[in-house]
């Protein structure tokens, strides 16, 4: 256990739809992340927080897809008009800010399949 | 797309040292390498990061070659929970906010 915690652990959902994903990080971290990672590959960057404000998406970040983290605290990832292709592991971690590298810490994922 | 270049598995024998190499020819002089595993059904997990010198913590240890062009992760008694993929990444350190460009890693199995 990382500290990192993610809810819920498994969605399984019918296209079209939207869902939601939460992310609580380690409570000092004020760097946070979001990462998406498929079957057979690496995870691959979709967001970054900085305490609340959101500093950089990725391109993988279509309209659809939308994060918030309101009070620096816990995070969410919303996916609107679900489709098959976002069937993935989704993982969020953190990190400390400062000026030194400090290692990200992730937490265990939630995993979506869409129908 | 990732800079790296990883070898897609590698075997090793429980007790002896595993050695994974990564290419990374491409890497800029303030480019930092790090390594991440991830053991199935986890989230990966940090290992060790490095720049220049060779670094050593209570996980493995991290060899850059002097060109820094390459680089070997060594974990020194393998155990069979050492099982995972093992991604080595290039980018940036120091006041960088750390976004992680994770290639498809290698396969390490360790066998009894």
């Amino acid at each position: 256990d990382t500290g990192v915690s993610q809810n819920p652990r498994h969605k399984i959902t019918k296209r079209g739809q939207n869902v939601t994903f939460r992310c609580d990080p380690i409570s000092e971290h004020n760097r946070l992340y979001w990462y998406r990672q498929t079957l057979g590959q690496g995870p691959e960057f979709l967001t970054y927080f900085q305490n609340e404000a959101q500093l950089e998406k990725s391109r993988l970040l279509s309209d659809r897809f939308s994060a918030e983290r309101p009070k620096g605290s816990f995070s969410t990832l919303e996916i609107q008009r679900t489709e098959q292709g976002d069937s993935a592991m989704y993982l969020c971690a953190s990190s400390l800010g400062g000026n030194s590298y400090n290692e990200q810490f992730f937490g265990p994922g939630t995993r979506l399949t869409v129908l | 797309d990732a800079k790296t270049t990883q070898p897609p598995s590698m075997d090793c024998a429980e007790g002896r040292a595993a050695n994974l190499p990564c290419n990374h020819s491409t890497i800029s002089g303030n480019e930092y390498v790090y390594w991440y595993r991830q053991i199935h059904s986890q989230g990966p997990q940090y290992i060790i990061h490095g720049l220049k010198n060779n670094e050593t913590n209570e996980m493995a240890s991290l060899i850059i070659t002097e060109d820094r062009k390459s680089s070997t992760l060594i974990l020194p008694h393998a155990t069979l929970r050492d099982t995972a993929v093992y991604y080595c990444i290039v980018g940036g350190g120091g006041t960088s906010y750390g976004k992680l460009t994770f290639g498809q890693g290698t396969i390490l199995t360790v066998h009894p």
